[in-house]
């Protein structure tokens, strides 16, 4: 089955700067990588996601890009503000019923002013 | 519009002891998830649902079970509570399966101890 790895497991940055996150994914028949933010205390929330045949997706200070080739894909946040503090997890999936949704370990991002 | 409803919050079960969560959602969604949280695994699935009347294993089910009599709830029971299952466990909704434009609705959780 598909096995997400994720890195790493905690990042620290100033404000200001830009944050990026890893995954590797083991499956190359997965083609749907979404990303989830979980603030402390509350639910994981979809902030951007990324199918298969599109390389790189933007929007706002946040980004996902995709190498299919090597099985990997990153989230990139810009600009970073303390708002953008949390566990962020990334995931894949073929995308189709049957089969699921794994996700990384999550990555604690800690902006500091 | 409530989204998706979990209860209890908070439960603290002594081993052997059996409970239910209770998810609710109400955004007419047809697929139902069961997961767990953990320190440093991410958020794993324990059962799921494609519709009314249907259940599915999910990667961790073992020790749980699960019911989707009504298409906008799904049962989480525990019949004999562990320390292991102590965890924090979120329910979610989608419209579709794990695919593009159909994200997964989360609901707040349900943090449970188990001594």
């Amino acid at each position: 089955g598909e096995n997400v790895e994720q890195h790493p497991s905690t990042l620290s940055v100033q404000e200001g700067d830009s944050a990026v996150i890893k995954c590797t994914y083991s499956d190359s028949a997965s083609n749907y990588f979404p990303w989830y933010k979980q603030e402390l205390g509350k639910r994981p929330q979809l902030i951007i996601d990324i199918r298969s045949n599109v390389g790189e997706k933007k929007d706002q200070r946040i980004a996902v890009t995709l190498n299919k080739t090597a099985k990997h894909f990153s989230l990139h946040i810009t600009e970073t503000q303390p708002e953008d503090s949390a566990v962020y997890f990334c995931a894949a999936s073929k995308g189709e019923y049957g089969n699921k949704l794994v996700f990384g370990a999550g990555t604690i991002l800690r902006v500091k002013s | 519009n409530a989204g998706v409803t979990q209860t209890p919050k908070f439960r603290v079960l002594k081993t052997g002891q059996s409970m239910t969560l209770l998810c609710a959602q109400d955004m007419n969604h047809e697929y139902m998830y069961w997961y767990r949280q953990d320190p440093g695994m991410g958020l794993r699935l324990i059962h799921y649902s494609v519709g009314e009347g249907t259940t599915a294993k999910g990667e961790v089910p073992d020790g749980y079970n699960v019911s989707r009599l009504k298409k906008q709830n799904f049962l989480l029971g525990l019949e004999s509570a562990a320390p292991s299952q102590t965890s924090v466990y979120f329910c979610a909704s989608s419209f579709k399966g794990w695919t593009y434009n159909s994200p997964l609705h989360f609901g707040n959780g349900t943090r449970l101890t188990v001594t």
